[in-house]
């Protein structure tokens, strides 16, 4: 089956330290999206992309990077400049930017330790 | 940038009660999406609404977009415990022509009592 698979599922992070969260998608989706969920703020938008090579700052991008070197594939890197990064980490995918179709994946929850 | 407003922000049911939950728009929605989330968990798509006027239904769950496309309501009849969860909804950005940036409100969490 077709999907968005998010992992890990829980990670930790020591202070200054960078850490990878991995998402990866078989539904041969073009745009890609990483997505922060923090209690009573919805969801704030970090990076996406829209094609392989090329990813454009969403609202809350500072601390963060990302690469898009494969279609399937669109990791995060939370840097040690992030400075509050314990939130719940959601990545998206839709066929292609503004077709609807959001598929979402079943998220990492970050915690600083 | 469009902000969403959801209200309310929580509501808590007895079982079998129908209840209403609003997403306002700052500005005209062009996509408007509802999803539902379990607790630390992903986001499980409801509905989509585009057009002014739109109604959509599943199973006990009906979603509006009023003629102005600023305002959504989505509204579950006879609810039940499997209801319970957050429900976030969502909209397009720029009329589909900027890179499909879906804009979420704050979320509302329902609880429903058996």
């Amino acid at each position: 089956d077709g999907g968005i698979t998010q992992s890990p599922k829980y990670l930790f992070r020591k202070e200054g330290q960078n850490v990878t969260l991995s998402c990866e998608q078989n539904l041969n989706h073009d745009a890609m999206y990483w997505y922060r969920q923090d209690p009573g703020q919805g969801l704030r938008l970090i990076y996406y992309s829209q094609i392989v090579n090329d990813f454009q700052k969403g609202d809350i991008a500072e601390g963060y990077s990302v690469s898009r070197e494969k279609k399937e594939s669109f990791p995060l890197t939370v840097t040690s400049a992030q400075k509050n990064p314990t939130a719940f980490y959601l990545c998206a995918s839709s066929i292609a930017p503004g077709a609807g179709g959001y598929t979402f994946g079943s998220g990492t929850r970050l915690t600083v330790v | 940038s469009q902000e969403l407003e959801q209200s309310p922000q929580s509501l808590i049911v007895q079982e079998g009660k129908n209840l209403t939950i609003n997403c306002t728009s700052s500005k005209t929605l062009y996509g408007l999406y509802w999803y539902k989330q379990k607790y630390g968990e992903g986001l499980i798509f409801l509905m989509m609404l585009q057009k002014g006027g739109e109604e959509k239904s599943h199973e006990k769950i009906t979603a509006k977009l009023d003629e102005k496309k600023q305002q959504s309501s989505l509204h579950i009849t006879a609810s039940q415990p499997s209801h319970a969860g957050i429900y976030l909804c969502g909209a397009d950005n720029a009329g589909g022509t900027s890179y499909g940036k879906l804009t979420f409100g704050q979320g509302t969490i329902l609880t429903v009592h058996p």
